[in-house]
């Protein structure tokens, strides 16, 4: 069983502050790795994505892969609270057709003021 | 333009009735995808179709029959609705190669009582 954790929350920073957000898989033939961010009663929308070690940065996230220890990361930087939301990770083993993403189940953030 | 639009957004039913889903997508993306979200905001695949071919039937009960009549529409019916199948169902679509994320639907609430 293909599987993805991530650390359990939820996970409260202040406004301003780094959010760290982890996440590990256990396919090691894992390609590609993405995270979600999804607000309440709303559906999952894509914000970060990263396919080779180290660091991706866009904005004030940063999304950080390690194949070796098959982990990924996101970070926010300057937290907001409308960064106040669940994060979700996910990862893709197969390839074309057969793709399938496999989500962890989210960690929930709060961004106070 | 919705890029992939489902409905209903909510449908609340009865125990032993049979309802349908539909999702529909103008991205010109080749498979398409249902999620199941349950109260635990756990996302997990119930199937996908690439090009109006089933490629992953993740065991869902056989209650559970999905359709494409195109690559643009992916339909899901459920029969004898049980009180376990409440949950937020999403569609979602991508463009099959590995290194995309997947673009969603904004969900569909069943609720059955």
């Amino acid at each position: 069983q293909k599987e993805v954790e991530q650390n359990s929350g939820p996970l409260s920073v202040p406004e301003g502050a780094i959010a760290s957000l982890n996440c590990t898989y256990s396919d090691r033939g894992s390609q590609s790795f993405f995270w979600y961010r999804q607000y309440s009663g709303k559906s999952p929308e894509l914000i970060m994505s990263i396919y080779s070690n180290g660091d991706k940065e866009d904005g004030r996230f940063t999304a950080q892969l390690n194949k070796a220890s098959q982990y990924v990361s996101l970070l926010i930087r300057d937290s907001q609270p409308s960064d106040s939301a669940t994060y979700l990770c996910a990862v893709n083993a197969a390839t074309g057709a057969n793709s399938k993403l496999t989500f962890g189940k989210g960690i929930t953030l709060s961004v106070r003021p | 333009d919705t890029a992939v639009s489902q409905t209903p957004k909510y449908l609340v039913t009865q125990m032993g009735n049979d309802k349908s889903i539909k999702c529909e997508q103008n991205l010109g993306h080749d498979t398409m995808y249902w999620y199941k979200q349950d109260s635990k905001k756990f996302l997990k695949i119930m199937f996908s179709y690439n090009n109006k071919e089933l490629i992953i039937n993740e065991t869902v009960p056989n209650r559970f029959s999905p359709k494409s009549p195109d690559k643009a529409h992916l339909n899901l019916h459920i029969n004898s609705l049980e009180l376990g199948d409440s949950a937020v169902y999403f569609c979602a679509s991508s463009p099959g190669e590995n290194h995309h994320g997947y673009t969603f639907g904004s969900g569909t609430r069943l609720t059955v009582v």
